[in-house]
């Protein structure tokens, strides 16, 4: 079952504009993942942010971790329309190699 | 990171018919997964697929619905059977590479008539 709530579901913001994604989740987790998914397509992988972290950067993203509120965010920096896509938060839980995944925000970058 | 591909990439089919997505990996590892990803809907796992022994799948899955194969450390079946209007979703096939990370495959796009 789903156990990360992502907000917004939708968002739409113009080109050089940051966008931020939240994610939220019910149980203790080892760590926790980003993905992108462009038009239904396969997931891209974007960032890992282990259970002991709070921040982690990669190029444009900044992804926070805060596990006494059980949420995370995903902030993109100088957005491109290229970054259009769904972006979904997933965790896996104590030892467990699967995934739970969020619901996902759909973002839009105009140009 | 792990190279995954899956076969076919989309398909039409009538209900009442069957559809076997295959998965291979360009590496050898242990465990594989299988999602399912409704129309404007997140990801949700169906099973995971372990070399040598039987599936195991989540709650609401069964194996009488989507039978599993894993022959081997590289590759896995998943079909959906006796197929209906509301089995239309993209499956996916994933796999945990170094570092917890999960690489998935490009999906399959099911639509059922």
């Amino acid at each position: 079952s789903q156990q990360g709530e992502e907000d917004p579901q939708a968002l739409s913001i113009q080109e050089g504009e940051n966008a931020t994604m939240n994610c939220s989740y019910k149980t203790s987790i080892n760590n926790l993942q980003w993905y992108r998914q462009n038009s239904g397509r396969g997931l891209v992988h974007l960032i890992l942010i282990r259970s002991n972290e709070r921040e982690k950067h990669s190029g444009r993203l900044r992804v926070t971790l805060d596990t006494s509120k059980k949420s995370s965010s995903l902030l993109i920096t100088a957005s491109r329309a290229a970054d259009t896509a769904s972006y979904f938060c997933a965790s896996n839980q104590g030892g467990s190699e699967k995934l739970v995944f969020g619901k996902g925000t759909k973002l839009t970058v105009n140009p | 990171s792990a190279v995954i591909s899956q076969k076919p990439s989309r398909d039409i089919c009538q209900r009442g018919t069957s559809l076997t997505i295959q998965c291979q990996v360009d590496s050898q590892v242990t465990m594989m997964f299988w999602y399912r990803q409704q129309p404007g809907q997140s990801l949700t796992l169906i099973a995971t697929a372990n070399q040598g022994s039987e599936a195991t799948y989540e709650s609401g899955f069964v194996i009488d619905k989507f039978p599993i194969s894993r022959p081997n450390l590289t590759f896995s079946t998943l079909t959906v059977s006796n197929m209906s209007p509301e089995d239309s979703s993209i499956y996916l096939c994933s796999v945990q590479g170094l570092q917890e990370t999960q690489y998935f495959g490009p999906g399959t796009r099911l639509l059922v008539l």
